[in-house]
């Protein structure tokens, strides 16, 4: 009954190799997200989907490019890897609409990338 | 001006002790406070959340208290346990598109038995 599921959990590649994650939620949210987490741990917003349409896109290099397919599903493809793109990636969601105090946002349990 | 600055960045208290995290913001127009709780491997989960038009939120054993003025709100843990110990994060939000939170920098607590 996970409510934010992402794959992989770990994701080790070279750099210049180009890789996905997937997530899936069954909450019923309208709006996904990619947050990336560094490794001081800080948290950032990186895109936001609502309804398969982007909402929000951070300053990300092109290299990182969402897909949405339906509104319970964001995945994200990253190519031609850099080293500075290890992280832990995190999706999310929630309702877009209605009050912020009642539509809290839900995170998968990360994605942590490695690039050698 | 969209930065929320959270401190101490690390944090050791006893077992029933109560650890306080601390942050500050600028942006007047961030109307949603948000702290979330995260465990090592695991995401990001809400623990407790605040609006600016009250000055304390009381959840458990966790606390908000907010003050508008000086742009500062902070969590309070009572009677802190071992299970506590976790990496805590303040953020904030700016209207109805609660997902676009501006995270703080995170404090890692430990609560020792």
């Amino acid at each position: 009954d996970t409510a934010v599921s992402q794959t992989p959990k770990y994701l080790v590649t070279q750099m210049g190799n180009d890789k996905s994650i997937k997530c899936e939620q069954n909450l019923g949210h309208d709006t996904m997200y990619w947050y990336k987490q560094d490794s001081k741990k800080f948290l950032k917003i990186m895109f936001s989907y609502n309804n398969k349409e982007l909402i929000i896109n951070e300053t990300v290099p092109n290299r990182f490019s969402p897909k949405s397919p339906d509104k319970a599903h964001l995945n994200l493809h990253i190519n031609s890897l850099e080293l500075g793109d290890s992280a832990v990636y995190f999706c999310a969601s929630s309702h877009r609409e209605g009050s912020s105090y009642n539509s809290p946002l839900h995170f998968g349990n990360g994605t942590r990338l490695t690039v050698t | 001006q969209q930065q929320v600055k959270q401190s101490p960045q690390s944090l050791i208290v006893q077992k029933g002790g109560i650890p306080i995290i601390n942050c500050a913001y600028e942006n007047t127009a961030f109307d949603y406070f948000p702290w979330y709780q995260q465990f090592p491997g695991k995401g990001p989960a809400l623990l407790i959340a605040i609006r600016p038009d009250v000055s304390e939120k009381k959840e458990g054993r966790f606390t908000i208290s907010f003050n508008k003025s000086a742009k500062q709100f902070s969590l309070h843990i009572m009677d802190s346990q071992p299970g506590d110990s976790a990496t805590y994060f303040c953020a904030a939000s700016i209207g109805r598109n609660t997902g676009k939170l501006i995270f703080g920098q995170g404090t890692t607590l430990q609560v020792k038995p």
